[in-house]
């Protein structure tokens, strides 16, 4: 079936530095979509992206759809503590059957 | 709007209980959906529903059973619960133009 390849696992970064993370696959999809897990928490939609190219932000968080449809990423400027958290990109197909990656993991050094 | 509700947040089983974790969303949506998180895994799709009345199996089914009576609520059971079923659910919901997904809470399942 189809996969969603999602990098890094995890990342330790200091306080103030930008974030960048990805998720590719084989397979097209129609819409992106970024969340966030804080720890305890349901997963929130941060980001959702529609058209390939797409290029949007939200505060300090920028994603981008990428223009072969099989790519997406999120930046992150100038982290802060509460940015600490699991993100999840998740693709929706032409089916409009959602799939999630496994997640990247940031941690922020003090 | 309340989005999408999970009760309860916690619950601790032993092994061979039944029980049920309960679902409501309030935005009209069609599709609902049942994930367990664990450690390393990401989300996994348990159950989904694209209509009341309407079912399906995800990825990892087997040892529970959903139902869709209403719009509105889509509760997920667990009939004799086993360790390996120790985990996180979540529930989901999508609907409208771009059918974004909205997750519940969770609920922290112990099967001891």
């Amino acid at each position: 079936g189809q996969q969603l390849n999602q990098s890094p696992q995890s990342m330790f970064i200091q306080e103030g530095e930008d974030v960048s993370m990805n998720c590719t696959s084989s397979s097209i999809f129609n819409t992106w979509l970024w969340y966030k897990q804080d720890p305890g928490e349901g997963p929130v939609l941060l980001i959702a992206l529609y058209k390939a190219g797409e290029l949007t932000s939200n505060g300090r968080l920028t994603a981008q759809f990428g223009i072969t449809r099989k790519d997406s990423f999120l930046n992150i400027s100038a982290s802060i503590p509460s940015d600490v958290g699991i993100y999840f990109c998740a693709g929706l197909n032409r089916d409009d059957k959602i799939i999630f990656g496994k997640g990247t993991r940031l941690h922020i050094l003090p | 709007n309340a989005g999408v509700t999970q009760t309860p947040k916690f619950q601790v089983l032993k092994t061979g209980q039944s029980m049920t974790l309960q679902c409501a969303q309030d935005m009209n949506h069609e599709y609902m959906s049942w994930y367990r998180q664990d450690p390393g895994m990401g989300l996994r799709l348990i159950h989904y529903s694209v209509g009341a009345g309407i079912t399906d199996q995800g990825e990892v089914p087997n040892g529970y059973n959903v139902s869709r009576s209403t719009t509105e609520d889509f509760p997920l059971r667990l009939l004799s619960a086993a360790p390996s079923q120790t985990s996180v659910y979540f529930c989901a919901s999508s609907g409208g133009v771009y059918n974004e997904q909205f997750f519940g809470p969770g609920t922290r399942l112990t099967v001891l």
